[in-house]
């Protein structure tokens, strides 16, 4: 079965700062993963995903990740934080040709001090 | 595009009483919806899959009788929590996939429930 975890829950950097957020699966198959963020009170909204193809994938907001299959792991990277970055943010995996279901970590909340 | 819609965002309601929450995805048809539960301060807890025109798939520990779905359309499915009780006080997401498997799934805003 697969697993998500995600190191440390939470995290604090400086506006302008690099963000990085860690996230390491675990499947017995080829993964899809996920990045989710979530606002107070909200529901989830797709930062990005990685399927299949190149393994640096661009998502919204200026987030990246990028997938190492040996490290199994699929860190979410922003060079330069910005206030509305803070907020929760989500690593997800699908197991390709499993029933579809979607893991999830258990989350970074993700600070950005002025 | 993709737009889940889910109501209400919030709802308190006395012990014992049961509770409806409408999950409707807005400009397409979704054939498999999923129903989360999440706690304060913890990750999304996969509660069933719910499958147009069938009966929903619940996840081991989840009780059938209690969050009752149903999925009567392509653009509807409904959580209800009958007879409801402090602990069942929770947020509660729903989400819908657009296409196959690795498709990313796309959620309402969720609704907390209060149960006084």
């Amino acid at each position: 079965a697969q697993s998500v975890t995600q190191l440390g829950s939470h995290v604090s950097v400086s506006e302008g700062a690099l963000v990085l957020l860690r996230c390491n699966y675990s499947s017995s198959v080829p993964p899809y993963l996920f990045w989710y963020v979530q606002y107070p009170n909200q529901g989830l909204q797709l930062l990005l995903k990685y399927t299949t193809g190149a393994t640096l994938v661009k998502g919204i907001n200026g987030f990246e990740a990028e997938f190492k299959k040996s490290e199994t792991s699929f860190h979410l990277t922003k060079p330069s934080a910005h206030m509305s970055d803070a907020a929760e943010y989500f690593c997800a995996v699908e197991t390709q040709g499993g029933s579809e279901k979607l893991v999830f970590g258990k989350g970074t909340k993700l600070t950005v001090n002025p | 595009g993709a737009v889940v819609s889910q109501h209400p965002s919030r709802v308190i309601c006395k012990s014992g009483t049961s509770v409806k929450i409408e999950c409707r995805s807005l400009d397409f048809q979704a054939t498999t919806m999923f129903w989360y539960r999440q706690f304060p301060k913890q990750s999304l807890m996969l509660m069933a899959t719910s499958n147009e025109g069938s009966k929903a798939t619940y996840e081991q520990g989840v009780e059938k009788d209690k969050f009752l779905i149903n999925h009567a359309s392509l653009t509807l499915s409904t959580l209800t929590v009958t007879s409801a009780h402090p602990e069942d006080s929770s947020f509660y997401i729903c989400s819908a996939r657009v296409g196959l498997s690795g498709s990313p799934l796309h959620f309402g805003n969720g609704t907390r429930l209060t149960v006084t």
